[in-house]
């Protein structure tokens, strides 16, 4: 079952412009990460955001998490044409075992040269 | 440094044949898992596991077993393979506890004929 719901489904911008992905999910968490995949690989931590953390920096990147409105979203700063990939967001349910990092459909981005 | 390895990266099975798909760790990772991709459904887990000698079930675990007898090396067997098993798979891998991210394998892609 699906946990998280990615926004938009695709994504296209000019390189150095920003882009924002949302994601909102429907229980309780004890976690939230994103993660990149690049066409054809596998998928690729980014950042992890705690439930009582609301925002978090790595980089370009600056994620944020809302658990009253349970979403998360995920800002890329002056994009480039290598961040082009697909985005995944994926939460851990409050109480859940390991196994239930659950992932969502994920965000398709192209970033134009 | 390998990280996670999977093996192979690709597969023609014909119906009914069966196979094993190997995963192997390097980063002395306790907890383990098995998810398949298909398009427009995100990631799914398979089967996953905490430690050596232990196995569970994910959230879409017909048709597949699995088995984790070195802490290194998680295994994924398909005994009678159909088309629905048509995916791309992923094998995954990260530290216990629900506060670490989970390092991926590169995927095989299965096709069932």
């Amino acid at each position: 079952s699906q946990q998280g719901e990615e926004d938009p489904q695709a994504l296209s911008i000019q390189e150095g412009e920003n882009a924002t992905m949302n994601c909102s999910y429907k229980t309780s968490i004890n976690n939230l990460q994103w993660y990149r995949q690049n066409s054809g690989r596998g998928l690729v931590h980014l950042i992890l955001i705690r439930s009582n953390e609301r925002e978090k920096h790595s980089g370009r990147l600056r994620v944020t998490l809302d658990t009253s409105k349970k979403s998360s979203s995920l800002l890329i700063t002056a994009s480039r044409a290598a961040d082009t990939a697909s985005y995944f967001c994926a939460t851990v349910r409050f109480g859940g075992s390991q196994g239930n990092l659950i992932f969502g459909k994920g965000t398709k981005l192209s970033v134009k040269p | 440094n390998a990280g996670v390895t999977q093996t192979p990266k690709f597969r023609v099975l014909k119906t009914g044949q069966s196979m094993t798909l190997l995963c192997a760790q390097d980063m002395n990772h306790e907890y383990m898992y098995w998810y398949r991709q298909d398009p427009g459904m995100g990631l799914r887990l398979i089967h996953y596991s905490v430690g050596e000698g232990t196995t569970a079930k994910g959230e879409v675990p017909d048709g597949y077993n699995v088995s984790r007898l070195k802490k290194q090396n998680f295994l994924l067997g398909l005994e009678s393979a159909a088309p629905s098993q048509t995916s791309v798979y992923f094998c995954a891998s990260s530290y216990p506890g629900q506060g670490y991210g989970y390092t991926f394998g590169s995927g095989t892609r299965l096709t069932v004929v």
